[in-house]
């Protein structure tokens, strides 16, 4: 049984670009967050998807936008590239349901490094 | 506001010794889930233990145990008899109903030989 995925693992991008980073979840898992890690720092919530739509989202700017697909993937774009975007990016995955259960362990993968030159 | 306080930048421990690793926590929700994860080297978070606001019991998950004290609002993890490969990042994190989780800043855990 596959864990979660994410690609691509390393990605270096230029001020003002836009970028795209992909995830799939655990099998059997609905919902998938996305968490911004900036280096020696703890992982902050960008926002949470289930049934394809948003569910919860952090305080990030519009830049940030998401979408999740019929099979439970989901990418994360970020427009406009600031040198401050650049971090590690890690996706969960859970399994929640339409009530979005509080206490499900998530399951990570091993993250996406973006470096914004 | 919720809030998670881990003021251990770093540790140390001698291999086979146990640790304690603080986190203190801020809710005004009475139900929540405290979660433990460490994040080694390579990035990935490997979850380790769990605790719920209403269990009676503290968690334990092997050589990991969660000491949880609801009324000083603390959930620190213990690691029994600590081996070379626990040294990494430990993240001490916090989801009250229906809300997004919050990490704590993390502690470093260095395993000396």
């Amino acid at each position: 049984d596959a864990g979660v995925t994410q690609s691509p693992t390393h990605l270096i991008k230029t001020r003002g670009q836009q970028v795209t980073l992909r995830c799939s979840p655990k099998s059997g898992h609905d919902t998938v967050s996305w968490y911004q890690q900036a280096l020696g720092q703890g992982p902050q919530f960008i926002f949470q998807y289930y049934e394809e739509e948003e569910r919860q989202r952090g305080n990030f700017p519009d830049r940030f936008s998401g979408h999740q697909f019929p099979n439970y993937s989901s990418e994360l774009n970020v427009n406009a590239l600031l040198l401050g975007d650049s971090a590690l990016y890690l996706c969960a995955s859970s399994l929640e349901g339409y009530r979005g259960q509080s206490y499900n362990e998530q399951f990570f993968g091993p993250g996406t490094r973006l470096t914004v030159l | 506001a919720q809030k998670i306080t881990q003021t251990q930048p770093g540790m140390f421990v001698q291999e086979k010794e146990a640790v304690t690793l603080d986190c203190t926590y801020d809710t005004s929700d009475p139900s929540y889930g405290l979660f433990w994860y460490k994040q080694p080297s390579s990035g990935e978070m490997i979850f380790l233990i769990y605790q719920g606001s209403y269990d009676q019991q503290n968690a334990t998950e092997g050589r990991y145990s969660l000491n949880f004290q609801k009324a000083r609002k603390s959930a620190n993890l213990v690691i029994s008899a600590s081996q070379l490969g626990d040294s990494a990042m430990y993240f001490c994190a916090m989801r009250a109903s229906y809300d997004k989780v919050i990490f704590g800043p993390g502690t470093s855990l260095s395993v000396i030989p």
